[in-house]
């Protein structure tokens, strides 16, 4: 079956651009995660929604992240003016219940981009 | 907060060589601790996961044991193949956290035949 898609996979942007980074989580997942990924780093957490309640935002960097899954199924990272140090990978993962230890993560392969 | 340690890389190893990978861990709580590897140009995959103390999980020959003790989750494979090169991650996920995972920076494994 089809995993978790995120588009685009590659983008590039000027800075001070604003981006808007797609995730199409596996079908019926209840829970979705965002994480950014610094060059030679492990994944970071950004934020988590619970069908679309964003129930934690702690990881947001700043002011200029922010995210939305307004139906429940897709969500959408949107950087405001965009800066260097927001280059990275950032990753989306759904599971199917709520968030638990217990519950695997299924990741997409990731938006690699990169600020000029 | 929590956090993760595990052996920095690059590993090199010889097909059919032991692999330890080290990893250490911090956590508030009582954590899950999870294994997941990235191969070339694809995703985070799931490799294996313990939940409590003592437990050992393993996938493909992999394994791990949850040791609370020491506060660590070692991956061992007998046997590597060239197929197991990748980057590998130790990762733990806490009630406390909201379960969110919790990374270390990864350990990049090349086997060589």
């Amino acid at each position: 079956g089809a995993g978790v898609s995120q588009s685009p996979r590659y983008k590039v942007a000027k800075r001070g651009q604003d981006v808007a980074l797609r995730c199409d989580p596996i079908s019926g997942h209840v829970s979705l995660f965002w994480y950014q990924q610094a060059l030679g780093q492990g994944p970071e957490f950004l934020t988590y929604f619970q069908n679309e309640a964003q129930l934690d935002k702690s990881g947001l960097p700043s002011d200029r992240f922010f995210a939305e899954r307004p139906e429940g199924s897709v969500s959408t990272l949107k950087i405001q003016r965009t800066q260097q140090e927001d280059s990275a990978v950032y990753l989306c993962a759904s599971s199917p219940w709520q968030a638990s230890s217990y519950n695997e993560q299924f990741f997409g392969p990731g938006t690699r981009l990169t600020v000029l | 907060g929590d956090s993760v340690t595990q052996m920095e890389g690059p590993v090199t190893l010889s097909e059919e060589a032991f692999l330890t990978i080290n990893c250490t861990y911090t956590a508030t709580g009582y954590p899950s601790l999870f294994w997941y590897v990235q191969y070339p140009g694809e995703g985070l995959q799931l490799l294996l996961k313990a939940t409590k103390a003592d437990d050992k999980g393993s996938n493909k020959g992999f394994e791990a044991t949850y040791r609370k003790e020491t506060t660590s989750f070692h991956l061992e494979k007998g046997s590597v193949q060239v197929s197991d090169s990748a980057v590998y991650f130790c990762a733990l996920s806490d009630q406390g956290s909201n379960y969110k995972l919790t990374f270390g920076k990864g350990t990049l494994l090349t086997v060589n035949p």
